[in-house]
C-alpha cells in the first residue's frame, strides 16, 4: 500500500519557467511533510518542508503548498535552473520529527536550457 | 550543516559472501539511525532503525539475520548483509538526524550501491 504517491516518474520544463512537482498521500495521520531532492549516485537531500498547521512555505526559489482536505502538496520551482534537474521525492511523517519517513516513488526532473 | 558519511560508496561480491556498510555522522551525535534500501526506479524503504547500545528494530519482511546492525557508539552504525545473493543487489542508505533535534529534518549519507555476483 503506497501511502504516499507521486504519480508523475518524470517532469521535463525549459530553463527559467516553473517547475511544480505534485505529490498525493492517504494517511490521514500524516502531520508533516518534506521534500528531498537526490542525484544519482548520492544521498537524498533535505529541500524544504511543512508542517500540517501551514499551508504555504517558502524558502527562496521553492515554495511547498499543502491541501489537507485533499491530501496533496506540491512542490514549485521558479525560475528552474539547470542545476536543478535531479529526482525529487516528497515524504511524510505523523509528526515533525518522526523517526519513520514515508517516502513517495520520486519525479526525476530535467531542466532544458 | 550535519554531515553523515557512508562507506563505501559501491561494492561488488560473490554470492555467499558478506558485506559490511558504515555510517558515521561526522559533526554530531546520533543515538538512533536509519537504515534504507531503494530499488531502480522505486521509493526508499525504511529496512530498519539502529538504536545505540541496544538491538535494532527491523521494518516487517526484513530479516534480520541476514542485515545484522550494529550501533556500538554515538557516531557509526553497521550494516552488515550475510550471506548477499543477488536479489540484494541494491542502494543502501542511511540517514540520521542529531540527538536532542526532534525538529529537525534527516540527513542522509550518499548511499552505497551493492552488487551482488
Amino acid at each position: 500500500d503506497q501511502q504516499v504517491k507521486q504519480n508523475s516518474p518524470s517532469l521535463s520544463v525549459q530553463e527559467g519557467r516553473i517547475s511544480i512537482l505534485n505529490c498525493d498521500y492517504t494517511n490521514s495521520m500524516f502531520d508533516y511533510f518534506l521534500w528531498y531532492k537526490k542525484y544519482p549516485a548520492e544521498g537524498p537531500t533535505f529541500l524544504i518542508s511543512i508542517s500540517s498547521i501551514k499551508d504555504k512555505n517558502e524558502d527562496g526559489r521553492f515554495t511547498v503548498f499543502l491541501n489537507k482536505s485533499a491530501k496533496h502538496l506540491s512542490l514549485h520551482i521558479v525560475p528552474s535552473q539547470p542545476g536543478d534537474s535531479a529526482v525529487y521525492f516528497c515524504a511524510a511523517s505523523p509528526i515533525q520529527g518522526a523517526q519513520k519517513l514515508v517516502f513517495g516513488q520520486g519525479t526525476r526532473l530535467t531542466i532544458n536550457p | 550543516g550535519a554531515v553523515v558519511s557512508q562507506h563505501p560508496s559501491r561494492v561488488i561480491c560473490k554470492s555467499g559472501t558478506s558485506v559490511k556498510i558504515e555510517c558515521r555522522s561526522l559533526d554530531f551525535q546520533a543515538t538512533t539511525m536509519f537504515w534504507y534500501r531503494q530499488f531502480p526506479k522505486q521509493s526508499l524503504m525504511l529496512m530498519a532503525t539502529s538504536n545505540e547500545g541496544s538491538k535494532a528494530t527491523y521494518e516487517q519482511g526484513v530479516e534480520k539475520d541476514k542485515f545484522l546492525i550494529n550501533h556500538a557508539s554515538l557516531t557509526l552504525s553497521t550494516l552488515t548483509v550475510t550471506s548477499a545473493h543477488p536479489e540484494d543487489s541494491s542502494f543502501y542508505i542511511c540517514s540520521a538526524r542529531a540527538s536532542g533535534t526532534g525538529g529537525s529534518p534527516l540527513h542522509f549519507g550518499n548511499g552505497t550501491r551493492l552488487t551482488v555476483t
